[in-house]
């Protein structure tokens, strides 16, 4: 069974500093991809970003990079040029392969990162 | 955009009621997601579907069924709700690409209070 691990319960970050966010996963199979959400406190889930276990580059978009290292089994998620708007819940997820159904996400327990001035 | 909607921000029940939770999407997405979120476990797959009519067991399915009638929409029903199913409901949809990097949308999320 896969499994998403998130050790930090929270953290914070002064404004303006780059903050990491960890991640590692658990799974047997070779192809899976993972994903990050960002949850302000208004609820609504965010997608931020996405890699693929066979991606050679980490991904990036914007602000956002993921630290992708296979062998460690981590994907931790890297926000730049912290912003008070990045205050938020994040999750980091994993999908499981394609069985001909729905591609089913699995979640980790989430890291409350709170941005200080 | 995407858009999933939710039926209720807020909802407040009482034990032994019937309650039903309503989700929307406009993406003609084929797959649909109920998952339940509290604090220190995250979200949890209560159910999901497919197709019209598909519906698959999460990993929490007790005390829940799902309906699927319409592409379009993916109800969750409680048939007889209890205090500890008072949690965060959220809603996602995806479209059905085997293989892909498509993310799941997710809704604003239902806060269900069950008295």
């Amino acid at each position: 069974a896969q499994k998403i691990t998130q050790t930090q319960p929270g953290m914070f970050v002064q404004e303006k500093e780059a903050v990491t966010l960890d991640c590692t996963y658990d799974t047997s199979d070779q192809s899976y991809g993972l994903f990050w959400y960002k949850q302000p406190s208004s609820g609504e889930m965010i997608f931020l970003i996405y890699q693929g276990s066979y991606d050679e580059q980490n991904a990036t978009e914007g602000r956002y990079s993921l630290n992708f290292q296979k062998a460690r089994k981590s994907a931790n998620l890297v926000i730049s040029a912290s912003q008070l708007g990045d205050s938020a819940m994040y999750f980091c997820a994993m999908r499981e392969p394609n069985t001909g159904t729905a591609s089913k996400l699995t979640f980790g327990t989430g890291t409350r990162l709170q941005v200080t001035l | 955009d995407v858009k999933v909607t939710q039926s209720s921000r807020y909802l407040v029940k009482r034990t032994g009621e019937k309650v039903f939770l309503e989700c929307v999407q406009d993406m003609d997405h084929e797959n649909m997601f109920w998952y339940r979120q509290d604090p220190g476990l995250g979200l949890r797959l209560i159910y999901f579907s497919y197709d019209v009519k598909m519906k698959e067991k999460g990993d929490i399915p007790e005390g829940y069924s799902v309906s699927r009638e319409k592409k379009e929409r993916f109800s969750l029903i409680l048939e007889s709700a209890s205090t500890n199913q008072t949690s965060m409901y959220l809603c996602a949809s995806s479209p059905l690409s085997r293989g892909a990097n498509q993310p799941q949308h997710f809704g604003d999320g239902t806060r269900l209070s069950i008295l």
